[in-house]
């Protein structure tokens, strides 16, 4: 089974400054995609940004990039220029294809609770 | 991106009684899932829904308590059935348009069980 460790509950950020988020996952699998998603308050779940795992150059989307470690399989995101729209849960996700439903699955981490300081 | 809306977003139902949640996509998707979220946790897998196919549900979900339609490839429905208390979360309807793309979901159904 694949697992997701996201070690970190509740972190805080002053704003404008930078914040890493952890995530681990354990897999036998060598083809999976890594994503994290945010939840704002609001609860509508926001892709923020995706890694493929053969690809080596690790993602970046304007303030949000991510640390791939594939070896060490390890998945944090950085979070720079932290501004007050940021304050979320952030979920870090695993997904490979599972040939027990024929289909992909997305398994997630229990998430860490990011709170931007003004 | 693709637009995913539910109804209702929230309700409020007595112990016994069954809800249908609905799932609308504006554009065709072969995979979807559902998810629930229970108060302040992750988001668990209820069961996969591809269209052509019967559900398949993970370990801990039965199709007689949460029956799944998917009668074509934009809409499908998750009835929650003789609700309890334990049942009150929020349950999330997720597309995959591609496997690179990951999920998209929809807003979400916050259900409340008395």
């Amino acid at each position: 089974a694949q697992t997701v460790t996201q070690s970190q509950p509740e972190m805080s950020v002053q704003e404008a400054e930078t914040v890493t988020l952890s995530c681990t996952y354990d897999t036998s699998e060598n083809n999976y995609y890594l994503f994290w998603y945010k939840q704002p308050p609001s609860r509508q779940m926001i892709l923020v940004i995706r890694q493929e795992a053969y690809k080596q150059q690790n993602a970046t989307e304007n303030r949000f990039s991510v640390n791939f470690q594939k070896a060490a399989k390890s998945f944090s995101l950085k979070i720079s220029d932290s501004q007050l729209g940021d304050t979320a849960m952030y979920f870090c996700a695993f997904m490979y294809l599972y040939s027990g439903a024929g289909s992909y699955q997305l398994t997630f981490g229990k998430g860490t609770k990011l709170s931007v300081i003004p | 991106s693709a637009v995913i809306s539910q109804k209702p977003s929230r309700d409020i139902c007595q112990r016994g009684t069954s809800l249908t949640i609905q799932c609308q996509v504006d554009s065709q998707v072969t995979m979807m899932f559902w998810y629930r979220q229970q108060p302040g946790q992750s988001l668990t897998l209820i069961a996969t829904a591809n269209q052509g196919s019967e559900a398949t549900y993970e370990s801990g979900f039965v199709i007689d308590k949460f029956p799944i339609s998917r009668p074509n490839l934009t809409f499908s429905t998750l009835t929650v059935s003789n609700m309890s208390p334990e049942d009150s979360s929020i349950y999330l309807c997720s597309i995959l348009p591609a496997p690179a793309m990951g999920l998209f979901f929809g807003p979400g159904t916050r259900l409340t069980v008395l």
